[in-house]
């Protein structure tokens, strides 16, 4: 069974610009997380889709936003982009919502490294 | 101050050696604990996962534990290999917050042959 699946995987934007990120899930998974990931902050969670709706948001500006499609596929997009915006950007997807609980396995990409200039 | 503290922030050891990561949390209501491994630009890959009632759980040469009362967890790695050199992340959620997963800053790993 193919992985997580992520593109770009390393992208470079000047300030100001906006970026799209693109997540395929494992097949079969319906929820989908994004995570930012820097050396200062670690891991941070952003917001989670399930069977194409918003289920979860972390505590990011509404520059950060996302989607998911009818075929679990996720896409995060940041617009008007800061220097702060560098970083590991992750994806992570789980069989049922609410990886967070309960022993859902959360399977996670190899991330889009994002720097921005 | 971040709800899961990790220690040490970083460790080297010979290879064959054992050794022992620390994670304390004050996440509650706790729901579960997570370790991953992070290999240099990949994703994490998880190893352990572990809920209220139990204490311990292993995974090859890694053993987690879990003491619920003082929220505290360790992961233990058996007779280390050169492959063993990665950050381990030990992430927490709550129970009732909808993915409420707190990660900790993770221990930065270097196994020297």
């Amino acid at each position: 069974k193919a992985g997580v699946t992520q593109t770009p995987r390393y992208l470079i934007k000047t300030r100001g610009q906006q970026v799209t990120l693109s997540c395929s899930p494992i097949s079969g998974h319906r929820s989908v997380s994004w995570y930012q990931q820097t050396p200062g902050q670690g891991l941070q969670f952003l917001f989670e889709y399930f069977s194409e709706t918003q289920r979860n948001k972390g505590n990011f500006p509404g520059r950060f936003s996302g989607r998911q499609f009818s075929n679990s596929r996720s896409e995060m997009n940041v617009s008007t982009l800061e220097l702060g915006d560098s970083a590991l950007y992750l994806c992570a997807s789980s069989l049922e919502s609410l990886p967070g609980q309960g022993e859902y396995e959360q399977y996670f990409g190899p991330g889009t490294r994002l720097t921005v200039t | 101050k971040n709800q899961v503290e990790q220690s040490p922030q970083s460790l080297i050891i010979l290879e064959g050696k054992n050794c022992t990561l620390q994670c304390n949390y004050t996440v509650s209501p706790f729901s579960n604990l997570r370790w991953y491994k992070q290999d240099t630009g990949r994703g994490p890959v998880s190893l352990t996962i572990m809920t209220f009632s139990e204490n311990t759980k292993s995974n090859g040469r890694y053993t987690a534990t879990l003491d619920a009362d003082t929220k505290q967890s360790s992961l233990h790695i058996t007779a280390s290999q050169l492959s063993d050199s990665a950050s381990y992340i030990c992430v927490v959620s709550a129970l009732y917050n909808n993915n409420d997963m707190r990660f900790g800053a993770g221990t930065r790993l270097t196994v020297k042959p």
